[in-house]
């Protein structure tokens, strides 16, 4: 099965720190595209970042940024300068297939404390 | 720009009951939209991929007699979820995609909260 794997159920960060969530996939495709999504308590889904598989730069959105490493199918999202309202679950997610089906992980509960 | 509508946002009916959910694209036209089922501290699930002008695609699992869906426009894809049960309340929530192609980014609805009694 082509998985999303993230193994932090949950993580909290201090306000104004760093804090990154990692996640891991499988896939056979040779050229796809990976995202992180934010689900805040109103549980609208906000894209957050977007890799597209064979550019080698990492992403980046302002505070946000990856780390992809794609031979160890590695993706991890650093979020700097927290801020309170960036708790939120956050979903990684595999984009491929011929419709372009987003495939997710099982999300990471992130919790900034001021 | 790229906004995805999606409605009703919350319902409450009897079981037995059919519920429409409709997820519209308000300034985009989309040929694919994706509906998406979440359980209470769960991630999302891929239910089917709605074609506009053809049928479905569903996901392993997902009984189409139960979860019909209609891609009548290029603007309007609708999931009935019929003769509705308590084990049918959940997060529903559509996606589409705002320019062609299978990897783009998909534009998220703001859900829809199906509680059955």
């Amino acid at each position: 099965a082509q998985t999303v794997t993230q193994s932090q159920p949950e993580m909290s960060v201090q306000e104004a720190e760093t804090v990154t969530l990692s996640c891991t996939y499988d896939t056979s495709e040779s050229n796809y595209y990976l995202f992180w999504y934010k689900q805040p308590p109103s549980r609208q889904m906000i894209l957050v970042i977007r890799q597209e598989a064979y550019k080698q730069q990492n992403a980046t959105e302002n505070r946000f940024s990856v780390n992809f490493q794609k031979a160890a199918k590695s993706f991890s999202l650093k979020i700097s300068d927290s801020q309170l309202g960036d708790t939120a679950m956050y979903f990684c997610a595999r984009q491929g297939g011929s419709q372009g089906n987003l495939i997710f992980g099982k999300g990471t509960k992130l919790s900034v404390k001021p | 720009g790229a906004v995805v509508s999606q409605h009703p946002s919350w319902v409450i009916c009897k079981s037995g009951t059919s519920v429409k959910i409709e997820c519209r694209s308000l300034d985009f036209q989309a040929t694919t939209m994706f509906w998406y089922r979440q359980f209470p501290k769960q991630s999302l699930m891929l239910m089917a991929t709605s074609n506009e002008g053809s049928k479905a695609t569903y996901e392993q699992g997902v009984e189409k007699d139960k979860f019909l869906i209609n891609h009548a426009s290029l603007t309007l894809s609708t999931l009935t979820v019929t003769s509705a049960h308590p084990e049918d309340s959940s997060f529903y929530i559509c996606s589409a995609r705002d320019r062609p192609g299978s990897n783009q980014p998909q534009h998220f609805g703001d859900g829809t909260r199906l509680s059955i009694l």
